[in-house]
């Protein structure tokens, strides 16, 4: 089966940087995303990570290590509208469906 | 104006009652796909359709039922037979370029 793991609730202060982990199980693996879900909304694609690594876009950076199963989302210079549930989704197959994780709420404070 | 949309926003229904949510895309994706999201939980897979006239089963698909006659659409039927239909679902169709997925704005079904 596959199996994905992040924190359940993460809270950091404005101005901060916060590292959010996943760890993932799954066999055939093609990449891992990352998606931002603010409360009532759609998920909105941040990054995407194939190859091994540091990817950075702006305030947010995403790295993953294949060897590992391992990745994390690092979120700079934080803000409040970045309070949300940041999404883990592990790629695989030929179909490229990905598997969610359950979610990392993070809450933002002045 | 490219997108997916759903409608509506928010759903009541009886139960007993069989619902179809809509969902459109005019990205041009061949790929759509159907999630449940529930409080605590991950997105779950319900059905998912790779090209026109074909769809497959998720993870969860016990009580819901789709169909994909145009490429643009994809809805979903939430029949009675599912136990718990109360919640958050989301469309989404994939970018075969990018193999990235985006999603619509949601439907929130409540069964009363």
């Amino acid at each position: 089966g596959q199996n994905i793991d992040q924190p359940t609730e993460m809270t950091a202060t404005e101005g901060a940087i916060v590292q959010i982990n996943c760890t993932y199980q799954t066999s055939g693996f093609n990449g891992l995303f990352w998606y931002q879900q603010h409360a009532g909304e759609a998920p909105t694609f941040l990054s995407y990570n194939v190859l091994d690594g540091l990817e950075e876009k702006g305030r947010f950076s995403s790295f993953l290590s294949r060897s590992k199963g391992y990745s994390y989302l690092l979120l700079k210079e934080l803000q409040m509208k970045d309070s949300a549930s940041y999404l883990c989704a592990a790629a695989s197959g030929g179909s490229y469906i990905p598997t969610f994780g359950r979610g990392t709420s993070l809450i933002v404070h002045p | 104006d490219g997108g997916i949309t759903q409608s509506p926003k928010y759903l009541f229904r009886k139960e007993g009652q069989n619902v179809t949510l809509s969902c459109e895309q005019n990205l041009n994706h061949d790929a759509m796909y159907w999630y449940r999201q529930d409080p605590g939980q991950g997105l779950r897979l319900i059905y998912y359709s790779q090209i026109v006239n074909d769809f497959q089963k998720g993870d969860i698909a016990e009580g819901y039922s789709v169909s994909r006659e145009k490429k643009e659409s994809f809805p979903l039927t939430v029949t009675s037979a599912q136990k718990n239909p109360t919640a958050f679902y989301l469309c989404a169709s994939r970018d075969s370029s990018t193999d990235t997925q985006y999603f619509g704005p949601g439907t929130r079904l409540t069964v009363l």
